[in-house]
């Protein structure tokens, strides 16, 4: 099976620009995450979805980040502002039944 | 607070040897472990869960163990080959979401 597709790879922006990352998970998992993986450090969950729906957020900054997933498929992550601080890999995941999660490539984002 | 704490030094093994990981938490109550494999410029990948009445699982070279009285839990790979090297993370699982640890970079010389 097809694996979480993530885009774009890289992206490196100027602080204040807004940037937005794009998730199309496997095929029939109903629950999506995103994580931001700092370097040197473990993922750490922004937000997740089952199916549709955000089901815990509280990790995602709110004044600056946002989310969504229409449809209950792909799902799109934006910064906006981005600040320097915001630097690190995007992963999202997705996961059918049960706890195993599947993991996408990622995408880098570079703030100057 | 909650923590979870693994190896912060870089473990070397020569090839053959048995690699040792250790995952160490406190104030969580786990339902269920996680240990992922992720290399450079990749997402993590799933290799082994472990439910909190589990005390041990394997599957081909690896092996887990899972002491809730020590909240601790050890993750071997036995026979180890140079292609092991990456870092691996655990991960507690509330039953809501994955919490990590910073993972320990092993590196396997021939």
């Amino acid at each position: 099976e097809a694996g979480v597709v993530q885009s774009p790879r890289y992206k490196i922006i100027e602080k204040k620009q807004p940037v937005a990352f794009w998730c199309n998970p496997i095929s029939g998992h109903n629950t999506l995450y995103w994580y931001r993986q700092n370097l040197g450090q473990g993922p750490e969950l922004l937000i997740r979805y089952e199916n549709e729906e955000a089901v815990d957020d509280s990790q995602l900054p709110k004044d600056r980040f946002s989310a969504e997933r229409l449809k209950g498929v792909d799902s799109t992550l934006k910064i906006q502002p981005a600040e320097l601080g915001d630097s690190a890999v995007y992963l999202c995941a997705s996961s059918r039944v049960g706890p195993k999660q599947f993991f996408g490539p990622g995408t880098r984002l570079t703030v100057l | 607070s909650q923590k979870i704490e693994q190896n912060s030094e870089a473990l070397n093994i020569q090839e053959g040897k048995t690699a040792t990981l250790t995952c160490n938490y406190t104030n969580y109550s786990p339902a269920y472990l996680q240990w992922y494999r992720q290399d450079p410029g990749r997402g993590p990948v799933f290799l082994l869960l472990i439910r909190e009445n589990e005390k041990e699982k394997r599957k081909e070279r690896l092996k887990v163990t899972f002491d809730t009285t020590l909240k601790q839990s050890l993750f071997h790979i036995t026979a180890s080959q140079p292609a092991d090297s990456a870092t691996y993370l655990c991960a507690l699982d509330s039953g809501y979401a994955l919490n990590f640890g910073k993972g320990t970079s092993l590196l396997v010389t021939p």
